[in-house]
């Protein structure tokens, strides 16, 4: 079955990029999509299709695929920015899936 | 505005059954895909099941092939989840989401809804 390999934690200083990974076998090959979620809160799409942002997401969130490595890049960090980001893709054998999560905290 | 609104959940004993719904409203509910996820306590997202726009294709995470069952109801702007022989494992947050196209596989939930308890134990 196939798996993705998120970082546990990442931190990062207000005003600084956060870039958190997702690694997968070829998943270059793959559509990403990542989600945030706040305590308490249901998931919020932040992009999909690997770097495609909906409508009312910031600039600030972008994202890039390639090779073994996605990965999901917030620049000028906000502390309204720290949250669980998971990345999900879709597979023939394991069909949808999501990565472990990562927490991203601001310090 | 669109909205998911989840309903169901509650506490069952172990071998138990639940039926969820999912009700939606501000889209054109029968052009959409649609999916449920769920959390357990402070783990990560999981997902469950996923159904095409038309409801003739749907898919189960191993988990749960063969207790649970997914169904629509377009008429109703509903989503079901029927899930049978509950075990511990089965206790999480359900969320259902719509999918951006009219299939799931592969495709982004870019509308979730707030959530439904659902708790397995004597």
């Amino acid at each position: 079955s196939y798996a993705l390999t998120q970082p546990p934690s990442v931190s990062v200083v207000p005003g600084q990029t956060a870039r958190i990974t997702c690694g997968g076998n070829n998943i270059g090959s793959k559509g990403v999509h990542w989600y945030q979620q706040k305590p308490g809160q249901a998931p919020v799409l932040v992009v999909y299709d690997d770097r495609d942002r909906p409508s009312g997401i910031p600039e600030r969130f972008s994202g890039s695929n390639s090779g073994n490595t996605a990965t999901l890049t917030i620049s000028r960090v906000e502390a309204g920015d720290e949250a669980d980001y998971y990345c999900q893709v879709w597979d023939s054998s394991s069909l949808e899936l999501f990565g472990g999560g990562t927490k991203l905290t601001v310090l | 505005e669109v909205q998911l609104l989840e309903s169901g959940g509650g506490l069952v004993q172990p071998g138990g059954s639940l039926r969820l719904s999912c009700a939606a409203s501000g889209f054109t509910f029968s052009t959409y895909g649609m999916s449920w996820v769920r959390q357990a306590p402070g783990k990560g997202l999981e997902w469950v099941s996923g159904i095409s726009s038309r409801g003739d294709t749907t898919y189960y995470a191993d988990s749960v092939k063969g207790r649970v069952t997914l169904s629509r109801d377009n008429s109703k702007n509903t989503l079901y989840l029927q899930m049978n022989s509950l075990k511990g494992d089965d206790t999480a947050v359900y969320y259902c989401a719509k999918s951006v196209g009219a299939v799931v596989a592969g495709r982004a939930m870019d509308v979730w809804g707030q959530g439904t308890t659902v708790t397995v134990s004597s």
